[in-house]
């Protein structure tokens, strides 16, 4: 299947902790990005990449560090979970090629939830 | 810094009713917009995608309007289903790479 894929699905950890979402893309799009959706489901940008190169950040508290080893993955690693780090965190894709906008491809996202 | 609006946040309706979401954003220039939608507790579906130079885009029952000039959109959904029942979200791509999203509308549809 042709997708944007996340992992885990669900992690519940304490305070303190440091954890990490994986996500990858097999879709050959050369932009990836982190959103994240608070607990009103607002969903808004944390990071994005353009093959590999740090495009945004947007504000994010420096515990959070981004990592894209190759075009087709991009990880999320939070130093030091706080209580307002619990959220659903979405990974997505997306790519212009010659002239053509293809849209964006988001994954299933991940239910942070800090205790 | 583009702000978007969707009106109504929620919205209940019997089953076979035609309805209309309503989004609009601040800042004209932008590349394109896309709706979405959201189940609970699932990831986001795109619906459609609309061209900057577009007006409109159709996908089965669903129609979406750009306006840009007025920074309005319109998600037109025909005969609506129990199965519509989600959270539409517009969001709209500016001069960066990043998408800026409304909050949404909850739609209900009975049956």
């Amino acid at each position: 299947d042709t997708a944007v894929s996340q992992t885990p699905k669900y992690l519940v950890t304490q305070m303190g902790n440091d954890k990490s979402i994986k996500c990858e893309q097999n879709l050959g799009h050369d932009t990836m990005y982190w959103y994240k959706q608070d607990s009103k489901k607002f969903l808004k940008i944390m990071f994005s990449y353009n093959n590999k190169e740090l495009i945004i950040n947007e504000t994010v508290p420096n515990r959070f560090s981004p990592k894209s080893p190759d075009k087709a993955h991009l990880n999320l690693h939070i130093n030091s979970l706080e209580l307002g780090d619990s959220a659903v965190y979405f990974c997505a894709s997306s790519q212009v090629r010659r002239g053509h906008d293809y849209g964006y491809t988001f994954g299933s996202g991940t239910r942070l939830t800090v205790v | 810094k583009q702000e978007v609006t969707q009106i109504p946040a929620a919205l209940s309706v019997p089953e076979g009713e035609n309805l209309v979401l309503n989004c609009s954003f601040t800042d004209s220039a932008i590349y394109n917009l896309q709706w979405f939608r959201q189940d609970p507790g699932k990831g986001l579906t795109s619906l459609l995608l609309i061209q900057s130079s577009q007006r409109e885009q159709t996908s089965g029952r669903l129609n979406a309007s750009l306006d840009k000039s007025s920074g309005r959109s319109t998600l037109y959904i025909a005969a609506s289903q129990p199965g519509d029942s989600a959270t539409y979200l517009c969001a709209v791509e500016t001069g960066r790479r990043a998408l800026t999203f409304g909050s949404g509308t909850r739609l209900q549809v009975q049956p």
